[in-house]
């Protein structure tokens, strides 16, 4: 299955600052998935991310407050813009891992990027 | 609307004791996948499996059993002989097909305490 490495595993911020998230796939992919996890929710995407084109974000998700940037189908970076203290999350990348001829494959997620602001 | 309906938000149990986590989704796609994902208190979300809307097999892996009925849209999953090590948070998630492709979209969750 695949491994993504993603990074930074945690950070604490200055509010209006931005913090760019990197995953880095050791296979190549087609679709790149952005997910955020508020304190104790659940998770809720962000964004698709595909090479060659501009990402798709979901409602209420905005490209001037999270850009995305996908230079080849390995990597992929999530920016967070003008950080708030709401933003403060766990921020985490997400692949479809066909994993081979098994049937039972699911998508891969990055270990998260623990984000606070303060 | 929510899509993914995870009612419990904790189950206690005592180690050694079957715990059953309940999924209830909505979806007027006839093709659709249903996850289940663990998240430790480490955070890392650890696949459980992938069950296809075609596919009403129950299955079973070592301890772990799902149970599939689209005559009432729910996955449920079930713990056998609960080890301390079961402790996190499950997720129930739904992906539909077309443009939700690859979109998924992820129950409330189901935290799980298990106690020696």
């Amino acid at each position: 299955s695949a491994v993504i490495s993603q990074k930074p595993s945690r950070d604490i911020c200055q509010r209006g600052t931005s913090l760019t998230i990197q995953c880095q796939v050791d296979s190549q992919v087609t679709m790149m998935f952005w997910y955020r996890q508020q304190p104790g929710q659940s998770l809720t995407l962000i964004a698709t991310a595909n090479q060659g084109s501009e990402a798709t974000y979901e409602s209420g998700f905005v490209i001037d407050k999270f850009p995305i940037s996908r230079p080849n189908l390995t990597f992929s970076t999530l920016t967070v813009s003008n950080m708030s203290p709401e933003d403060s999350s766990i921020y985490l990348c997400s692949v479809e891992d066909f994993g081979g001829v098994t049937a039972n494959y699911g998508y891969t997620f990055g270990s998260g990027t623990r984000l606070t602001v303060v | 609307a929510q899509k993914v309906t995870q009612a419990q938000t904790e189950i206690s149990v005592v180690e050694k004791e079957d715990v059953t986590l309940d999924c209830v989704y909505e979806t007027r796609d006839t093709t659709y996948y249903l996850f289940w994902y663990k998240q430790p208190p480490s955070g890392e979300l650890v696949f459980l499996i992938r069950r296809n809307s075609f596919d009403e097999q129950n299955e079973i892996s070592g301890r772990y059993s799902w149970n599939f009925q689209k005559s009432t849209s729910s996955f449920n999953f079930t713990i056998t002989a609960s080890q301390v090590v079961d402790s996190a948070v499950y997720f129930c998630a739904l992906s539909e097909v077309g443009d939700s492709w690859g979109k998924l979209q992820f129950g409330a969750g189901t935290q799980v305490v298990v106690t020696p």
